[in-house]
């Protein structure tokens, strides 16, 4: 089965720090581009960051240029994010997500599969 | 950044019915476009991508259209589990962006 599993949320004072993870099984993890998305508390979806298959090129949204860091480790089937000086704006759902890549080659940055999300709460 | 703007906010609709819902750029985006569906508490799920293509498993009571800076996701012969916030978003540009959702509710 093909699946995402995400850990490392919780709750953290503002400037503290994170680290996310997330666990692919069912799909050869190293060809595809990867992705976190957050969802704020009865927000919409916002994109955060993504890092493409070999893990040279890294994207961020400008909100956590800077503080957030993604990474991935293909032999482990996982994908991170250190998040660091972290802000009460910072608290939503993140969600990992998988860029398509279909049976015709198509490949793109919409997210056909996504995990469950875990919760980052950044509070004093 | 290009920005998505979904109409309209809310809509509701009748089981059996067809709806459409919209979604404009503010630049072109080509056809580098997906609508998703998400349902309280859960994940967001693909429907569409490359702006008319259904990702694997969706109905095809779900189709997608256009390119450049007008999309419609419309729904034929709506059913009670249609239910949801619809988000459409753009792949073209860095940052990727997402529209700000439309409600659909079943009467």
């Amino acid at each position: 089965e093909v699946q995402l599993v995400e850990s490392g949320g919780g709750l953290v004072k503002p400037g503290g720090s994170l680290r996310l993870s997330c666990a692919a099984s069912g799909f050869d993890f190293k060809i595809y581009t990867m992705n976190w998305v957050r969802q704020a508390p009865g927000k919409g979806l916002e994109w955060v960051s993504s890092i493409i298959n070999n893990g040279l090129y890294l994207y961020y949204a400008d909100s956590v240029k800077g503080r957030f860091t993604i990474s991935r480790d293909n032999a482990e089937n996982s994908l991170f994010l250190r998040m660091n000086s972290l802000r009460g704006e910072d608290t939503a759902i993140y969600y990992c997500a998988r860029g398509v890549y279909d049976k015709n080659g198509y490949k793109g940055d919409a997210y056909d599969i996504w995990g469950r999300g875990t919760a980052v709460t950044v509070s004093s | 950044e290009i920005l998505m703007t979904q109409s309209p906010a809310t809509l509701s609709v009748s089981p059996g019915e067809r709806v459409t819902l919209s979604c404009e750029a503010s630049q072109s985006v080509s056809k580098n476009f997906a609508w998703y569906q998400q349902k309280p508490g859960q994940a967001p799920r693909l429907l569409i991508y490359a702006a008319s293509t259904r990702a694997t498993g969706i109905p095809a009571r779900f189709s997608g259209s256009g390119s450049g800076t007008e999309f419609t996701l419309t729904v034929s012969s709506l059913q009670s589990e249609d239910s949801a916030v619809y988000y459409c978003q753009q792949y073209d540009n860095w940052p990727r962006t997402f529209g700000q959702g439309t409600k659909l509710e079943i009467e």
